[in-house]
């Protein structure tokens, strides 16, 4: 079936320099996109998103790309800091409702 | 602006007792909510959907029967988890959404159940 899925399982940056987080998603369908950081012990929190039209949306220190013709998407964050660490996960909407589908998630962890 | 609450953030308790889970959307009227299951460093997994003053629609392999799902207002979803077992110990997520085209999910902080 449809999927959201995540190149790597883990990010290992030097604090300071900017991290890239990608997402591959597998329904053409989807016309939503999000992504969540998630700390130890707590519930996701919003980061940024993006819809379908728009190819890319910055934020504080984010920035999310959307490539619809590879079914790519990324979570860009620049310089870095300890607070960054975390798992992030992205996930897609593709349907009249509001459920979303998840990726595995990526685990971000930034060295001092 | 959107924030969700859950209740209790953390519950330990005995196998064969019931246990309920608050999840309230705070500043904002939450047409949709949703109940997740996590575990440890795996992804998030959808167990049901609740709209307000309608049976709750629950995924593949979850039990109706055993997560019972109220949602009595735009504001508060409860879960309960019945005759609970070992099994069921997880992290429990409470997601909120408003009306729109796009639907954008608000978390809750998440409860820890431990079944002894």
């Amino acid at each position: 079936g449809e999927s959201v899925g995540l190149h790597l399982p883990t990010l290992s940056v030097q604090e300071g320099d900017n991290s890239i987080i990608n997402c591959a998603y597998s329904n053409s369908a989807s016309d939503y996109f999000i992504w969540y950081k998630q700390e130890s012990g707590k519930g996701p929190q919003f980061i940024i998103d993006i819809r379908s039209n728009m190819d890319k949306r910055q934020g504080q220190r984010v920035t999310v790309l959307l490539n619809k013709t590879v079914k790519h998407l990324s979570l860009q964050i620049a310089a870095t800091q300890p607070g960054d660490s975390a798992v992030y996960f992205c996930a897609e909407n593709s349907g009249a409702n509001s459920k979303l589908t998840f990726g595995k998630g990526i685990t971000l962890s930034v060295r001092p | 602006g959107a924030v969700v609450s859950q209740h209790p953030s953390r519950v330990i308790c005995k196998s064969g007792t019931s246990v309920k889970i608050e999840c309230r959307s705070l500043d904002f009227q939450a047409t949709t909510m949703f109940w997740y299951r996590q575990f440890p460093k795996q992804s998030l997994m959808l167990m049901a959907t609740s709209n307000e003053g309608s049976k709750a629609t629950y995924e593949q392999g979850v039990e109706k029967d055993k997560f019972l799902i109220n949602h009595a207002s735009l504001t508060l979803s409860t879960l309960t988890v019945t005759s609970a077992h070992p099994e069921d110990s997880s992290f429990y997520i409470c997601s909120a959404t408003t009306s729109g085209v796009f639907h954008t999910q608000y978390f809750g902080p998440g409860t820890r159940l431990t079944v002894l």
